[in-house]
């Protein structure tokens, strides 16, 4: 959507860290979210971080919140084969419309 | 448990002609919502409804219509088709409307009009 932006590649060899940012022009949003699509699937539903936290980690995820840039970061660490896929940033807007971003593409090179 | 089901899973129209979409969400989910992905793009919010009633709609024409049953399950209608409809459909349940809900998306129905 045009109220988020997203770049739309990140390639990384299998190990690395990834890390896939998103920045958002306006939120109301309690939440704030990240969904992974796998080619031929829907949205899967990775992690969430309230938006008045900073930061959340979930296993191999971080998520990092800078409410003031309007800047939303996801880590994975050890990024595996099986991570390549597409992640999408999300968030409620004023009108309690779920607005996502337009994906990175995530590459992991074995 | 089953999850989101869509029917069908791939759709060839032409222009002018008219679809329904259909979704059946995970069993005791009364919201449904939505969306319209295009290649190379996030999806688009287009429709929420809750208990049969619209709760929201997203920056799309009159040509898109839905609407929920008594079973939960939905329908999405677009009329008079344009080569730009051409998307993945995707469709999303929730236990309710507001997002401290997890949405469950469905495999989606991918639409070509030609």
């Amino acid at each position: 959507g045009e109220d988020v932006e997203q770049s739309l590649f990140l390639s990384v060899r299998e190990g690395d860290s990834s890390v896939i940012n998103c920045t958002y022009t306006d939120s109301s949003s309690t939440y704030l979210y990240w969904y992974k699509q796998e080619p031929g699937a829907g949205l899967q539903l990775l992690t969430y971080i309230f938006s008045n936290m900073d930061m959340k980690q979930d296993q191999r995820l971080t998520v990092l919140l800078n409410k003031k840039d309007k800047h939303l970061s996801l880590r994975i660490a050890d990024t595996q084969t099986g991570d390549s896929a597409i992640y999408f940033c999300a968030f409620y807007n004023a009108g309690n419309m779920l607005t996502f971003g337009g994906g990175t593409r995530l590459m992991v090179k074995p | 448990d089953a999850g989101v089901t869509q029917s069908p899973t791939h759709l060839i129209k032409t222009r002018g002609q008219h679809v329904t979409l259909r979704c059946s969400p995970i069993s005791g989910h009364k919201s449904v919502s939505w969306y319209q992905q295009v290649l190379g793009q996030g999806p688009q919010f287009i429709f929420q409804y809750y208990e049969k009633e619209e709760r929201g709609r997203g920056n799309f024409p009159d040509r898109f219509s839905a609407r929920q049953f008594p079973n939960y399950s939905s329908e999405l209608n677009v009329n008079a088709l344009l080569l730009g409809d051409s998307a993945l459909y995707l469709c999303a349940s929730s236990l309710g409307t507001s997002g401290s809900y997890e949405q469950f998306f469905g495999p989606g129905t991918r639409l070509t009009v030609l």
